[in-house]
């Protein structure tokens, strides 16, 4: 079983620049969200989705963009990339029941906006 | 904004002995986890604890829960060098699963 697989590892992006972090998991979770994780923070929620067609924002979304056109992908858009979204970004998903089931996360990406 | 806050932020023990990391909260919860992150790596769930328990054991995991006070432990029993890592609460709201900053656990071989 893969689990929740991110991709890329690492991302060296210019200010101004886009791109797509992708997210994927096999375990037909309903709920997948996007997490980032800077020194002394912990992990913020920028996006979240219950489910193919659903999403909503977290604590940090502005400069971020997602889509859930299936169960098993959460992609993650930054339109203009700016030096303070250097970050660990972590996707993560679980089952949804009557309360919160464990999430399960994937190995992270590394990115550095310069 | 943070919801858990874990204390201390980083404590280093000796392998054998027993680890104990406190988390605060600010809002009523219906349940809290506790998860690890191994350096480099995702969050791994360890344990749930519901808003009706008090007490739960997982092998050498022990995790409290005081909702009166907004607090929870987690306790590692008879630490390993493998238990070296950062450990994370984490309360739910409704599909918002906040985490505090984290305890850096290091046990020295």
């Amino acid at each position: 079983n893969a689990g929740v697989t991110q991709t890329p590892k690492f991302q060296v992006l210019k200010t101004g620049q886009s791109m797509t972090l992708q997210c994927a998991q096999d375990m037909n979770h309903e709920y997948m969200s996007w997490y980032r994780q800077d020194p002394g923070m912990g992990l913020r929620l920028i996006h979240y989705s219950v489910g193919a067609g659903i999403t909503d924002q977290g604590e940090v979304p502005n400069g971020y963009n997602v889509s859930r056109s299936t169960t098993e992908d959460f992609p993650l858009r930054l339109l203009s990339a700016a030096p303070s979204q250097t970050s660990v970004y972590f996707c993560a998903s679980s089952s949804l029941g009557g309360d919160n089931s464990p999430l399960h996360f994937g190995n992270g990406t590394r990115l550095t906006v310069t | 904004s943070q919801q858990g806050e874990e204390d201390p932020q980083a404590l280093s023990i000796q392998e054998g002995e027993n680890a104990t990391m406190n988390c605060s909260y600010k809002t009523s919860i219906n349940n809290l986890q506790w998860y690890r992150q191994n350096s480099g790596r995702g969050l791994v769930h360890l344990i749930l604890i519901r808003s009706n328990e008090r007490e739960k054991h997982s092998g050498r995991l022990r995790v409290t829960l005081d909702t009166s006070k907004k607090s929870s432990s987690l306790l590692i029993t008879a630490s390993r060098a493998a238990d070296t890592a950062s450990y994370f609460c984490a309360t739910d709201a409704i599909n918002d699963m906040r985490f505090g900053a984290g305890t850096r656990l290091t046990v020295k071989p």
